[in-house]
């Protein structure tokens, strides 16, 4: 069936640096991916999304690419803060089936 | 608004008892959604509805049944649990059939022994 792999699982980084976290699906009609970021105890809640006709978006400190021939999508965090520590997680959706499948998460830890 | 609403928060189940967790959303998404986590495993898709009176299954189906007679309310029940089903289980919805990113509810911590 359908999946999506990522990693690293965890990521340590020092205050101030980049974070870079990627994702593979399978599915090629894959065309929303989303990205969400869950604090200890908390829901998960959607940090950026990027859609399959668009390469790259940009909010404040966080990106996303998007290179569809390979079927990669990569989370891009700069200036990263101790708030920024959490798991973060990628997620796959395909139109045609209306089915979302999520990668298995990344440990992120700034340390300060 | 509300949001996305869970209940209960916990719960503790026997092996073989049956228990139903409840999802409402008051936003008006027709995609709604149930997930299990389970540590290292991430969020794995139960059973998803695409409107009222329409239910599909995801990746872990077994042992879970679900229905969707109003587009506010999409239940969870688990039919005989078994310690297999101890998780964290999250319900989401999203507008644009899914194309609008999940809210999710709190979540339910279930345990069963």
């Amino acid at each position: 069936g359908e999946n999506v792999e990522q990693h690293p699982s965890t990521l340590s980084v020092q205050e101030g640096d980049s974070a870079v976290i990627k994702c593979t699906y399978s599915d090629s009609a894959s065309n929303y991916f989303p990205w969400y970021k869950q604090e200890l105890g908390k829901r998960p809640q959607l940090i950026i999304d990027i859609r399959s006709n668009v390469g790259e978006k940009k909010d404040q400190r966080i990106a996303v690419t998007l290179n569809k021939t390979a079927k990669h999508f990569s989370l891009h965090i700069t200036e990263t803060q101790p708030e920024d520590s959490a798991v973060y997680f990628c997620a796959a959706y395909t139109s045609g089936t209306y089915k979302y499948i999520f990668g298995t998460g990344t440990r992120l830890k700034v340390l300060a | 608004n509300a949001g996305v609403t869970q209940t209960p928060k916990f719960q503790v189940l026997k092996t073989g008892q049956s228990m139903t967790l409840q999802c409402a959303q008051d936003m008006n998404h027709e995609y709604m959604s149930w997930y299990r986590q389970d540590p290292g495993m991430g969020l794995r898709l139960i059973h998803y509805s695409v409107g009222a009176g329409i239910t599909d299954q995801g990746e872990v189906p077994n042992g879970y049944n679900v229905s969707r007679s109003t587009t506010e309310d999409f239940p969870l029940r688990l039919l005989s649990a078994a310690p297999s089903q101890t998780s964290v289980y999250f319900c989401a919805s999203s507008s644009d059939r899914g194309q609008g990113g999940y809210t999710f509810g709190s979540g339910t911590r279930l345990t069963v022994v």
